[in-house]
């Protein structure tokens, strides 16, 4: 079975400083990644995929992460935090196989910007 | 309207009560999903729709009953809930039930007093 530990429950940065959310997967197979985000009273957005292709992977508002195999990691990384970027920050793997595509969500990491 | 909606925003009702969350998709997709999102735990899925059949019930109690009268529109009646059923109620859509990027809409504030 699939699963995610995200491993900071809180990150508390200063602005422009670098963003560093940490995520360990479990998979019996390749897995999908995702970085989904959620700001106060919205929705998640979803920031970023891995789906097999290039591990370096990019995404909205200035966020990559790097599918690391041999660590089972997918950090999240932005070299400098805006105050914008405060929110909720979800890991989670896709577990594929079967009669839907069901995603397993980490138990989030809140990002916090002091100026 | 754009993307995915949720009605209302902020509920409460009491235990005895009967209600129904509704969301909407504008995106053309054929998949929604039922989320809980609860303080200090993980996203749990509870309810997949694919072309307007129940894909997956993820065992949840029979006092969430879902309906999907079509590909655009999916409810979520409430009866006799719990205090501990109080969440974010999060609805998603993606373009199948194979698709890996889901959309979600902003989520119903429900609380059971």
């Amino acid at each position: 079975a699939q699963s995610v530990t995200q491993l900071d429950s809180h990150v508390s940065v200063s602005e422009g400083t670098p963003v560093l959310l940490r995520c360990n997967y479990s998979s019996s197979y390749s897995p999908s990644l995702f970085w989904y985000v959620q700001h106060p009273n919205k929705g998640l957005q979803l920031l970023l995929k891995y789906t097999s292709a290039a591990t370096l992977v990019k995404g909205i508002n200035g966020f990559e992460a790097e599918f690391k195999k041999s660590e089972t990691s997918f950090h999240l990384t932005k070299p400098s935090a805006h105050m914008s970027d405060a929110a909720e920050y979800f890991c989670v793997v896709s577990e594929g196989p079967g009669g839907y595509n069901k995603l397993i969500f980490g138990a989030g990491t809140r990002l916090a910007v002091h100026p | 309207e754009t993307g995915v909606t949720q009605t209302p925003r902020h509920l409460v009702m009491g235990m005895t009560n009967k209600k129904s969350l509704k969301c909407e998709q504008h995106l053309g997709h054929n998949a929604m999903y039922w989320y809980k999102q609860s303080a200090k735990k993980p996203l749990e899925l509870m309810f997949v729709y694919s072309l307007e059949e129940r894909v997956e019930n993820n065992s949840v109690p029979s006092r969430f009953s879902p309906e999907c009268p079509n590909s655009s529109h999916l409810f979520l009646h409430l009866h006799t809930l719990q205090p501990e059923d109080s969440a974010l109620y999060l609805c998603a859509s993606s373009q199948d039930h194979m698709s890996y990027e889901q959309y979600f809409g902003p989520g119903t504030r429900l609380t059971v007093t």
